[in-house]
């Protein structure tokens, strides 16, 4: 596709289930970034993938968080156990290559998750 | 740790004038700046972007202004358009790919 894509675009989840959050990057991009954007603020990071190596995962809030990336390309976003406090839209990312050049980021539309 | 800052939540400007919005950051390893402007429900879209190595970056009605000694940039509109209006994010990148974004200022242009 043009740009990228997430789903599913809005996640109604009880306390306690568990959810899985896709996204398939522009076609080529090497790098893969996820976002928490909580009400009111900016993204802030999760986690990113070179290819299917996860290189930094220090923005996951906790081990309830995984993501993975499995053949370079699409990524999944699981949370176990959600809590209300994980109510927020997920961004997804992705740029040509990594590190240092100037490279953008480009955003998929978001999942809005919403924990009951 | 806010690295990142952008301290008006709102701002609102005539059609036509100059918009300006401002954003502070503190980690002097932050090499690569960017602005990001969001509609409601939509990801944020890549708007324009500046080295460390440059003060000033034009791209038709967008310029972007880099002081490094203050850590400061900012984002100029002119001529502001109703098409505008929309939140902006400005974010800071350091060279392992570590991109934090301010809160956003929500534009409004009015007609």
């Amino acid at each position: 596709g043009a740009g990228v894509s997430q789903s599913p675009r809005y996640k109604v989840a009880k306390r306690g289930q568990d959810v899985a959050l896709r996204c398939d990057p522009i076609s080529g991009h090497v790098s893969l970034f996820w976002y928490q954007q909580a009400l009111g603020q900016g993204p802030e990071f999760l986690t990113y993938f070179q290819n299917e190596a996860q290189l930094d995962k220090s923005g996951l809030p906790s081990d309830r968080f995984f993501a993975e990336r499995p053949e370079g390309s699409v990524s999944t976003l699981k949370i176990q156990r959600t809590q209300q406090e994980d109510s927020a839209v997920y961004l997804c990312a992705s740029s040509l290559d990594l590190a240092g050049g100037e490279e953008t980021q480009y955003f998929g539309p978001g999942t809005r998750l919403l924990v009951l | 740790d806010q690295q990142v800052k952008q301290n008006s939540p709102s701002l609102s400007v005539q059609e036509g004038r100059i918009s300006i919005l401002n954003c502070d950051y503190t980690n002097s390893m932050f090499d690569y700046f960017l602005w990001y402007k969001k509609y409601p429900a939509e990801g944020p879209t890549f708007l324009i972007s500046i080295s460390s190595i440059k003060d000033k970056n034009e791209d038709g009605r967008f310029t972007v202004f880099l002081n490094k000694s203050a850590k400061h940039l900012s984002l100029h509109i002119v001529p502001s358009q109703p098409g505008d209006s929309a939140v902006y994010f400005c974010a800071a990148r350091d060279n392992n790919n570590d991109m934090r974004f301010g809160a956003g200022t929500r534009l409004t242009v009015k007609p």
